[in-house]
């Protein structure tokens, strides 16, 4: 069975610093990966998605993944954090038939001034 | 456009009523998603369509009922609730179902006080 860990349920940095949340998966198959965001009282949001075209994989707001086959990972960074970027973060793992998303408990990203 | 409506925003009602959530989406989505997430957790997926047919139901207790009356429309029909089926519902569409390399889009969620 497919699943998601996320590493740390909360994440502060300051603005400015690096983002780094960490995602590892557990899959039989190659996976599709996605991370989501959520601001509060909102629905999810796609930030980038994985599907094997290329390991390094740019999304919206400056945010990239990497997917790390031997590391079974796909962390999302971000260079600088912004205040705007305060929000719950998921990240996701699909199978390959029925398009079930298997979610990670969440990672909650605190930015400091 | 990649938006998903829901409606209502905010829904309160009592354990015997009866009341409906609506979902909508107009990006020619084949396949649509009913979540249910509870604060500080994520979403955990109830129903599934694929081409306006039920294809995964995850034993949702049948207080809940799905309907799909078109392929773009998708609402969820509440009757009896708990107190405990309070919870940020949430409606999601992709571009089909049965692969999933297809990203979901979800809407903004209709907010559930149970009575």
């Amino acid at each position: 069975a497919q699943s998601v860990t996320q590493l740390g349920s909360h994440v502060s940095v300051s603005e400015g610093a690096l983002v780094l949340l960490r995602c590892n998966y557990s899959s039989s198959v190659p996976p599709y990966l996605f991370w989501y965001v959520q601001y509060p009282n909102q629905g999810l949001q796609l930030l980038l998605k994985y599907t094997s075209a290329a390991t390094l994989v740019k999304g919206i707001n400056g945010f990239e993944a990497e997917f790390k086959k031997s590391e079974t990972s796909f962390h999302l960074t971000k260079p600088s954090a912004h205040m705007s970027d305060a929000a719950e973060y998921f990240c996701a793992v699909s199978d390959q038939g029925g398009g079930k998303l298997i979610f990670g408990q969440g990672t909650e990203l605190s930015v400091k001034p | 456009d990649t938006e998903v409506t829901q409606t209502p925003k905010h829904l309160v009602m009592g354990m015997t009523n009866k009341k409906s959530l609506k979902c909508e989406q107009h990006m020619g989505h084949r396949a649509m998603y009913w979540y249910k997430q509870k604060a500080k957790k994520p979403p955990e997926l109830m129903f599934v369509y694929s081409y306006e047919k039920l294809s995964i139901n995850e034993s949702v207790p049948s207080r809940f009922s799905p309907e799909c009356p078109n392929s773009s429309l998708l609402n969820l029909h509440l009757h009896a609730l708990q107190p405990e089926d309070s919870a940020l519902y949430l409606c999601a569409s992709s571009q089909e179902g049965t692969s999933g390399s297809y990203e979901q889009y979800f809407g903004p969620g209709t907010r559930l006080t149970v009575t």
